[in-house]
C-alpha cells in the first residue's frame, strides 16, 4: 500500500526557514517523480515544486522560486522541501504527492498524504 | 502559465442527476496532460480522471472526461450523483511547468 506521511510543519515567524519531509513506502520511490502541492486555509490547490526521480532536475512555482529547495534522498524514500524567508502568504497545508507513471517528469499524481500545516506568522 | 478556469463555480444538484463541471484554459493543452480531482473537506485531493479521459484506478464510470479538438475546453461528467460525490473539484494542467490548477467548482446537494 502506498503511504505518503509529512511531517515539520509548525508555526515560523516571517523570514524563518523550515524544512519539511515526506515518507514514503509502498512503491519503489527512486523510479517516481514527487511534488509538493499547497493549500492555504479554505482556498485551492497550488503546485509549488517537483522533482525527477533521480533528483537531477527540479521545478518551481514563480511565487517560491529562489526561496523554496525541493531534495531527495532515495536512500532514505524521503522527500523535502527546504523553506526559507517565508512570507505570511506561505500559510498553508502542504502535501507531497507521488507521480502515477514511473520515470515521467510530467505526469499527473495519483497518490496524496494527508498535508502537514505551515503557518507563517508573528 | 497556462491559467485554468473552471464553471460554474457551485453546482447545485440532486443525487441521481447529472453534473457536467467545465475546464476552460487560456492556451491550448494537450489532453495527455489535463487531470480531474475532487477533494472533501479534511482530506487530500483525490485523482479521478487523467490524460483528460482516463480514469483512474478504482474510480467508477459515473465518471468520465472529455476534451474538445482545440485543445482548451474540457468537461468531466458525474452521470448519477452519488451521496458521495457531493465535494470540490478542480482541474490541473501538469504538462510542463508551472502545473496549474483551476480555481474550483463546488458540487452541492440542492
Amino acid at each position: 500500500e502506498v503511504q505518503l506521511v509529512e511531517s515539520g510543519g509548525v508555526v515560523v515567524q516571517p523570514g524563518g526557514s523550515l524544512r519539511l519531509s515526506c515518507a514514503a513506502s509502498g512503491f519503489s520511490f527512486e523510479d517516481y517523480t514527487m511534488s509538493w502541492v499547497r493549500q492555504a486555509p479554505g482556498k485551492g490547490l497550488e503546485w509549488v515544486s517537483l522533482i525527477r526521480w533521480d533528483g537531477f532536475s527540479t521545478y518551481y512555482a514563480a511565487s517560491v522560486k529562489g526561496r523554496f529547495t525541493i531534495s531527495r534522498d532515495n536512500s532514505k524514500n524521503s522527500l523535502y522541501l527546504q523553506m526559507n524567508s517565508l512570507r505570511t502568504e506561505d500559510t498553508a497545508l502542504y502535501y507531497c504527492a507521488k507521480a502515477i507513471r514511473d520515470f515521467d517528469l510530467w505526469s499527473a499524481t495519483d497518490y496524496w498524504g494527508q498535508g502537514t500545516l505551515v503557518t507563517v506568522s508573528s | 502559465e497556462i491559467v485554468l478556469t473552471q464553471s460554474p463555480g457551485t453546482l447545485s444538484l440532486s443525487p441521481g442527476e447529472r453534473a457536467t463541471l467545465s475546464c476552460r484554459a487560456s492556451q491550448s493543452v494537450s489532453s495527455s496532460y489535463l487531470a480531474w480531482f475532487h477533494q472533501k473537506p479534511g482530506q487530500p485531493p483525490r485523482l479521478l480522471i487523467y490524460a483528460a479521459s482516463s480514469r483512474a484506478t478504482g474510480i467508477p464510470d459515473r465518471f468520465s472526461g472529455s476534451g474538445s479538438g482545440s485543445g482548451t475546453d474540457f468537461t468531466l461528467t458525474i452521470s448519477r450523483l452519488e451521496p458521495e460525490d457531493f465535494a470540490m473539484y478542480y482541474c490541473h494542467h501538469y504538462g510542463s511547468s508551472p502545473k496549474t490548477f483551476g480555481q474550483g467548482t463546488k458540487v452541492e446537494i440542492k
